[in-house]
């Protein structure tokens, strides 16, 4: 069954440093999501991709994150400078019609 | 501003019992929904999608929409303590981009 790949699975950094994570969606799903989610709350959009074009990314701090989708299949969400308030899992998504499929999330720690 | 509000519970229910989780939104253009599963710490997982009005059953569960009333429902029969969980429910919101408005979920409890 195909999935969504995420990686890392778990990160742990020390606030101002980097951090990156990636995301291979569903071969043929155009729609990427990018999501945040703390505990006990919803995932909340970060940033959405239609093929290589972001489509809504109202809600992503562009101070300090960046997403791509350069050719329209993987994606990299970076935040620079990592902040304690930051600390999340981090959701990938993908989607063609119905329903997102979700990776398995990664897991940032900032301390 | 486009919402969906769910009961954050938690939701008791004895095992055996039938678990119902509800959930209304505010965007009458929503044309599809979706219930997902997320276990402690896991990511969310797909269990049902409608998009009819009226009752959609898949093995123990069943999903109903109303549009009229802008409600949507997840029925869980037989419960068991692996269905502890909290169910997200998720409206599309009908544009050709696919977007996604989530509620914040309601934690159910299975009692043995």
């Amino acid at each position: 069954e195909a999935e969504v790949a995420q990686s890392p699975r778990y990160k742990i950094t020390e606030k101002s440093q980097a951090v990156a994570f990636w995301c291979d969606p569903i071969s043929g799903h155009a729609t990427l999501y990018w999501y945040r989610q703390i505990l006990g709350q919803g995932p909340e959009l970060l940033v959405q991709f239609q093929d290589e074009s972001v489509v809504d990314d109202s809600q992503l701090p562009k101070d300090r994150f960046s997403a791509e989708r350069l050719k329209g299949v993987d994606s990299t969400l970076k935040i620079q400078p990592a902040e304690l308030g930051d600390s999340a899992m981090y959701l990938c998504a993908s989607s063609r019609e119905m329903g997102a499929f979700f990776g398995q999330g990664t897991r940032l720690t900032v301390v | 501003q486009k919402e969906v509000e769910q009961n954050s519970g938690p939701l008791s229910v004895p095992e055996g019992a039938i678990a119902s989780l509800n959930c209304t939104y505010s965007d009458r253009g929503s044309q599809s929904f979706f219930w997902y599963r997320q276990y402690s710490g896991k990511s969310p997982e797909l269990i049902m999608f409608i998009y009819s009005n009226g009752d959609k059953e898949d093995g123990r569960f069943t999903a109903q929409l109303n549009k009229a009333s802008q409600y949507v429902s997840l029925l869980i029969r037989d419960s068991q303590p692996s269905d502890s969980a909290t169910y997200l429910c998720a409206a599309h919101g009908g544009d050709s981009n696919y977007q996604l408005i989530w509620g914040a979920g309601t934690k159910l409890i299975i009692k043995p």
